[in-house]
């Protein structure tokens, strides 16, 4: 595909379970992103890989997130022991390398009840 | 924490108009972007501008940066109802981490 692409688009679960969310970046991008968004607020940073390696982990908020990207493609962003303060909309980013154009797919809506 | 602050938080303005709006952000960057999100989620990307770079155009887009004052601002000439979004700055920090501000709402009306 031409763009980034996130999987799935909508994810409702209940609180306690886990989740898996699937980003799938442009082919030959280097660098992925992973944010997360509330309602009215600004992407906030959790994580970017540089290739297979996180490159900076720093914005994931506790242990029960973790993300991997074995192949240096697709990623994903696991999320353990879901609470409802996890629910939000997860986007996925990828650029050919850091510090230029990042593109982003449309995101997963995580809904926690 | 986000890095930028844009500000105004909200802009409500006619169609034809000009909307500018500002972004500071905190520490030394390689370079900045704006986006653009509509309802929905995907943000798109509309320019990016170098840290050496003073002034920047596209299209209806005008993107000035001052490293001096670490602010940047994006003026959209003569504004549609297509416009009506939110708009995020963004700065790539030397170290390859890419932080996003609260960003302003904009309403355009027809």
């Amino acid at each position: 595909g031409a763009g980034v692409s996130q999987t799935p688009s909508n994810k409702v679960t209940e609180k306690g379970k886990y989740v898996e969310l699937r980003c799938d970046p442009i082919s030959g991008h280097t660098a992925l992103y992973w944010y997360r968004q509330s309602l009215g607020q600004g992407p906030e940073f959790l994580i970017y890989f540089q290739g297979t390696g996180a490159a900076d982990d720093s914005g994931l908020p506790n242990d029960r997130f973790f993300a991997v990207r074995p192949e240096g493609s697709v990623s994903t962003l696991k999320i353990q022991r879901t609470e409802r303060g996890d629910s939000a909309v997860y986007l996925c980013a990828s650029s050919l390398e850091t510090t230029t154009e990042a593109f982003f797919g449309q995101g997963t809506r995580l809904t926690v009840v | 924490s986000q890095q930028g602050e844009e500000d105004p938080q909200a802009l409500s303005i006619q169609e034809g108009e000009n909307a500018t709006m500002n972004c500071s952000y905190k520490t030394s960057i390689n370079n900045l972007q704006w986006y653009r999100q509509n309802s929905g989620r995907g943000l798109v990307h509309l320019i990016l501008i170098r840290s050496n770079e003073r002034e920047k155009h596209s299209g209806r887009l005008r993107v000035t940066l001052d490293t001096s004052k670490k602010s940047s601002s994006l003026l959209i000439t003569a504004s549609r109802a297509a416009d009506t979004a939110s708009y995020f700055c963004a700065q790539w920090s030397s170290w390859g981490k890419l932080q996003f501000g609260a960003g302003t709402q904009v309403v355009v009306t027809p």
